[in-house]
């Protein structure tokens, strides 16, 4: 059964601050993590992530992956009020009909 | 440009009712799924569909069935409302040949069962 663990499950900073989520996984046949952002409605997409070790960066916000370890991190630079949401990652194998096996999310909450 | 939608929003249940959530998706998606959330457990998937006229269960299918007789409609029914089933309720869809390919997600419809 595939599995994934956040950490940590909430995190409250201050605007301008750096933080990283964390996130392990076991999956069968490994094929992509996915990290969301989810505010107060539908999660939306941020990074897929299918190759160890290549950073994937958007503004503010990278992430990166090491299969050989089993876990991603996102990085979250000079942090903005509007970054507080619940930021999800989720992990798909080659095997399971495109199903998304999802942690229990990081709730960040950023003071101004 | 709708993506995902899904209706009703809201709805309040009496325990023992029963309902259907619709979820319509307009990018001619294979793939749908059916997830509930709840507070600090993440998405946990009930359903899901891999084309018109396939259902299969998830993780957690007690208690719904679910019915894709279009490819753009995916139905999730509760027989018997049970308290236990008051969460808020997420469909999805994604492209069925390229599991690489991120999930959309409709806004959730939020049920409370008394």
């Amino acid at each position: 059964e595939d599995k994934v663990v956040q950490s940590p499950l909430s995190l409250v900073v201050h605007e301008g601050d750096t933080v990283t989520l964390n996130c392990s996984y076991e999956v069968t046949n490994f094929r992509s993590l996915l990290w969301y952002k989810q505010e107060k409605k539908a999660p939306t997409f941020l990074f897929m992530l299918t190759s160890s070790g290549i950073e994937k960066k958007s503004g503010r916000l990278s992430s990166i992956l090491d299969k050989k370890e089993l876990f991603s991190i996102l990085n979250i630079t000079a942090t903005q009020t509007g970054d507080s949401a619940i930021y999800l990652c989720a992990v798909s194998g080659r095997t399971n009909a495109g199903k998304s096996t999802f942690g229990d999310g990081t709730t960040l909450t950023v003071k101004p | 440009n709708a993506g995902v939608t899904q209706t009703p929003k809201f709805r309040v249940l009496k325990t023992g009712q029963s309902m259907t959530l619709l979820c319509a998706q307009d990018m001619n998606h294979e793939y749908m799924y059916w997830y509930r959330q709840d507070p600090g457990m993440g998405l946990r998937l009930i359903h899901y569909s891999v084309g018109e006229g396939t259902t299969a269960k998830g993780e957690v299918p007690d208690g719904y069935n679910v019915s894709r007789l279009k490819k753009q409609n995916f139905l999730l029914g509760l027989e018997s409302a049970a308290p236990s089933q008051t969460s808020v309720y997420f469909c999805a869809s994604r492209q069925w040949t390229n599991s690489l390919s991120p999930l959309h997600f409709g806004n959730g419809t939020r049920l409370t069962v008394t």
